[in-house]
């Protein structure tokens, strides 16, 4: 069975300092992997997604994530957050074929301070 | 394009009682899936479904079930609530639940048992 491990459960940064939210993974095969975003009372909405090829990501609202088989990791990244960042951030997996059957990780929640 | 709607947004019930929640997926999906989100256990996949059939179903009871309409509408229903039960739960909608698909999550239903 799948699993996803977001070690930090809670990180404060700086408004314009970079960003790195750490996701590893678990799963027999080339997983299909996602980040969502969710702010304070709204549903998730998601960032990007990876299946296969290019192992760095490009995704909404200037994050991006890179794939590395060998870490069995997809970290989130953006070089300058913004005070609108302030969220709760879940990384996902789900197994290629099949049906979707996402398996979230616990969260992230970021904190963005002045 | 309206987003994935779900009703009621709020709801309060006791102990013992039954609950059915609502979800109107984005027009043209036929995939709808159901996640519970707590605290504790984060979030947590409940059943799939496509055309009015149950695809997948996560690690839940029985007093769970859920079924889909000809229209794609959604409905779970939770029998012999417990306070445990107590979570946010959101519906999410995709063409056709493919894992590549991107799934458009609706505001949740925030379901208070006392």
């Amino acid at each position: 069975a799948q699993s996803v491990t977001q070690p930090d459960i809670h990180i404060t940064v700086s408004e314009g300092a970079s960003l790195e939210l750490r996701c590893n993974y678990s799963y027999g095969a080339t997983p299909y992997l996602f980040w969502y975003v969710q702010s304070p009372g709204q549903g998730l909405q998601l960032l990007l997604k990876y299946f296969s090829g290019d192992t760095l990501v490009q995704g909404i609202k200037g994050f991006e994530a890179e794939f590395k088989r060998s870490q069995s990791s997809f970290n989130l990244r953006k070089p300058s957050v913004h005070w609108s960042d302030a969220a709760e951030y879940f990384c996902a997996v789900a197994r290629s074929g099949g049906y979707q059957k996402v398996t979230f990780g616990t969260g992230t929640k970021l904190q963005v301070i002045p | 394009k309206a987003g994935v709607t779900q009703t009621p947004r709020y709801l309060i019930k006791t102990r013992g009682q039954q609950v059915t929640l609502s979800c109107s997926p984005i027009s043209g999906h036929r995939s709808v899936s159901w996640y519970q989100q707590t605290p504790g256990q984060g979030l947590q996949f409940l059943f799939e479904y496509f055309s009015e059939t149950q695809r997948n179903k996560g690690n839940f009871p029985g007093r769970f079930s859920g079924r889909q309409f000809s229209n794609s509408r959604s409905e779970m229903n939770v029998s012999t609530l417990e306070l445990g039960d107590s979570a946010l739960y959101l519906c999410a909608s995709s063409w056709t639940g493919t894992p590549q698909e991107t799934q458009y999550f609706g505001p949740g239903t925030r379901l208070l048992v006392l």
